[in-house]
């Protein structure tokens, strides 16, 4: 594809229900990230894929946040028992060659738009 | 956490104006970035300016970089309402080269 796609554009759930959901980076792209966009705030970093592998989970609020990366391209966010908090804008974004090098150009996602009622 | 502040928060100005908006960081960076959101979805990345570069220009953009006072300006010139969005800086830090940290956000409102 194109650029980043993610699914659902919107979900709506209800307290203490499970949710997932889906990021399909760029192809070829090896590193992913997700952020999440709370109502009126700025973007807070959540989790980083190198791979499969998550180097870095610091930014995950709870554990109810989980995610993972398969076959070096999709990856799922799980937030588990749903609460009203919980409701953002969750984005995801990838980038092409190791993280580690200087030069950072995340292409991003249209984001999925959780609401929690 | 966010990394900084960026001021002002919003910004109306008319169709022709030229557009500034500031950023502020808090610790050593490797670059900044300059993002741009349209109805609080999807980013698209603008610009990026390394820590060793004071200015950079891309079409009618043009960012400064002062790392002494861990600060950063955008300047859209000869603004159109197209131009009508959230403006976000993000830095990228020494010890943590994939991780964007993200300012507030200016929004920008451009008048016909």
């Amino acid at each position: 594809g194109a650029g980043v796609s993610q699914s659902p554009s919107n979900k709506v759930t209800e307290k203490g229900k499970d949710v997932e959901l889906r990021c399909d980076p760029i192809s070829g792209h090896t590193a992913l990230y997700w952020y999440r966009q709370s109502l009126g705030q700025g973007l807070e970093f959540l989790i980083y894929f190198q791979g499969n592998s998550a180097p870095d989970k610091s930014g995950l609020p709870s554990d109810r946040f989980s995610a993972e990366r398969t076959g070096g391209s999709v990856s799922t966010l799980t937030i588990q028992r749903t609460q009203q908090e919980d409701s953002a804008v969750y984005l995801c974004a990838s980038s092409a060659g190791l993280a580690s090098f200087s030069y950072n150009e995340q292409f991003f996602g249209p984001g999925t738009r959780l609401t929690v009622l | 956490s966010q990394q900084g502040e960026e001021d002002p928060q919003a910004l109306s100005i008319q169709e022709g104006e030229n557009a500034t908006m500031n950023c502020s960081y808090k610790t050593s960076i490797n670059n900044l970035q300059w993002y741009r959101q349209n109805s609080g979805r999807g980013l698209v990345h603008l610009i990026l300016i390394r820590s060793n570069e004071r200015e950079k220009h891309s079409g009618r953009l043009r960012v400064t970089l002062d790392t002494s006072k861990k600060s950063s300006s955008l300047l859209i010139t000869a603004s159109r309402a197209a131009d009508t969005a959230s403006y976000f800086c993000a830095t990228v830090s020494m010890d943590s080269s994939y991780k964007l940290i993200f300012g507030s956000g200016t929004r920008l409102l451009v008048r016909p």
